[in-house]
């Protein structure tokens, strides 16, 4: 079955750094990506749409100069937090879309990135 | 755009049969899903309603009305595997991408 793989699964950073979280289809292409944030006991939220080889469509409410995403890959997605804030701390998750099997309905999630800004 | 809601807890006995309900307004519509969800854990994919009525898989079943605008997950056999929560989802196919819009989710917990 399609898999899909974030790195890291836990990050603790300093308010101010920043931190790339990684997303990654690892036998099939996607095209398009999808990153969710999650408080915590709340569900998920749609950030924005990570498309291959343009630019990202966000959600309104997301700085898109705050979190940077760069889809220059099929099998890759990345999602730059700059200039960290505690507030930014929650479980990061992307998922992806396999086109090629007749079921592009359905999205394929990656395990989650704990960010923990301190 | 849409929003879905679901209540937010649900108690059930192991063995027994729970239903949880998805309300939903939204404009594009292009299908509901439903997803588990254990704690610290990434979403699983349990079922994709896009026309009325009954999808069975296994010991869980997904029920779709679109005139209602209302989606049940059926779930049989409890088993306390099943303790998780339970994820509502309607598509939006606006941009031709299933963008997803989740409810809150509903936390159920499976006792002995």
């Amino acid at each position: 079955g399609a898999v899909v793989s974030q790195h890291p699964s836990r990050v603790i950073c300093k308010s101010g750094t920043s931190v790339k979280i990684e997303c990654r289809s690892l036998d099939f292409q996607a095209t398009t990506m999808f990153w969710y944030r999650q408080f915590p006991k709340k569900s998920l939220m749609l950030m924005a749409t990570s498309n291959e080889g343009s630019k990202a469509t966000y959600e309104q409410g997301v700085e898109k100069d705050k979190f940077l995403i760069n889809h220059a890959s099929l099998t890759l997605s990345t999602l730059t937090v700059t200039s960290a804030h505690p507030e930014d701390s929650s479980f990061y998750i992307c998922s992806a879309r396999d086109t090629s099997t007749g079921r592009d309905y359905e999205q394929y999630f990656g395990p989650g990135t704990r960010l923990t800004v301190t | 755009g849409q929003n879905s809601d679901q209540p937010t807890e649900m108690t059930a006995t192991e063995g027994a049969i729970v239903q949880i309900n998805c309300t939903y307004q939204t404009s594009g519509f292009n299908g509901l899903f439903w997803y588990q969800q254990h704690a610290g854990e990434a979403p699983t994919f349990l079922s994709y309603n896009v026309l009325d009525g009954l999808e069975e898989k296994g010991r869980f079943s997904s029920f779709l009305s679109r005139s209602k605008g209302y989606s049940y997950l059926l779930l049989k056999e409890l088993q306390m595997k099943d303790s998780a929560s339970y994820l509502c989802a309607v598509a939006n196919s606006g941009a031709g991408s299933y963008q997803l819009t989740f409810g809150k989710g509903t936390k159920l917990s499976v006792i002995p």
